[in-house]
């Protein structure tokens, strides 16, 4: 089942804004995670955040993580066409070799 | 990390058929997933498979309906029974690398007419 809600469901921006999404769970977590689809293709994966670290930064991307209100967020900054695709985030239960609990996802169009 | 290969990439199945899809890990793993992944939805797990037990099934998940096999630490297959057109997702595995990291396998997109 789903861990909790993304959102919004759905983002449309202009190329060259920034786009945040964000994600909530339900329950303790060792890390959360952040992937990209294109079009149903693969998972690419994107960032991980551990539980004890509070905010994360890769390139363009910024993931924050509030274990206090489990959630966290996704910023992509001066956001490119080639950025449209679904966002999931993902949960890894904190006792490890468990599978992640995938969020349900916002899809985003970054229009040219 | 982990390089898992998944096949078939895409099918067409008429109704009624099964088929098998096959992922094979470059590395020995406790644990393989499976996923669906149903159109315009998230993924959702279907199973966990250990080597040498029973693969455990979520809420809603049959093994008549979607028997796995487990042979070894290396692979593990997925068989969609007797399909239907509902049946039409992306089914997906993934291992548990070490480091709390995962790889997924690349999908198998199937259709069922």
């Amino acid at each position: 089942s789903q861990q909790g809600e993304e959102d919004p469901q759905a983002l449309s921006i202009q190329e060259g804004e920034n786009a945040t999404m964000n994600c909530s769970y339900k329950t303790s977590i060792n890390n959360l995670q952040w992937y990209r689809q294109n079009s149903g293709r693969g998972l690419v994966h994107l960032i991980l955040i551990r539980s004890n670290e509070r905010e994360k930064h890769s390139g363009r991307l910024r993931v924050t993580l509030d274990t206090s209100k489990k959630s966290s967020s996704l910023l992509i900054t001066a956001s490119r066409a080639a950025d449209t695709a679904s966002y999931f985030c993902a949960t890894a239960d904190i006792s490890g070799n468990t599978p992640l609990v995938f969020g349900k996802g916002t899809r985003l169009s970054v229009i040219a | 990390s982990a390089v898992i290969s998944q096949k078939p990439s895409r099918d067409i199945c008429q109704r009624g058929t099964s088929l098998t899809i096959q992922c094979q890990v470059d590395s020995q793993v406790t644990m393989m997933f499976w996923y669906r992944q149903q159109p315009g939805q998230s993924l959702t797990l279907i199973a966990t498979a250990n080597q040498g037990s029973e693969a455990t099934y979520e809420s809603g998940f049959v093994i008549d309906k979607f028997p796995i096999s487990r042979p070894n630490l290396t692979f593990s297959t997925l068989t969609v029974s007797n399909m239907s057109p509902e049946d039409s997702s992306i089914y997906l595995c993934s291992v548990a690398d070490r480091g709390y990291g995962y790889t997924f396998g690349s999908g198998t997109r199937l259709t069922v007419v």
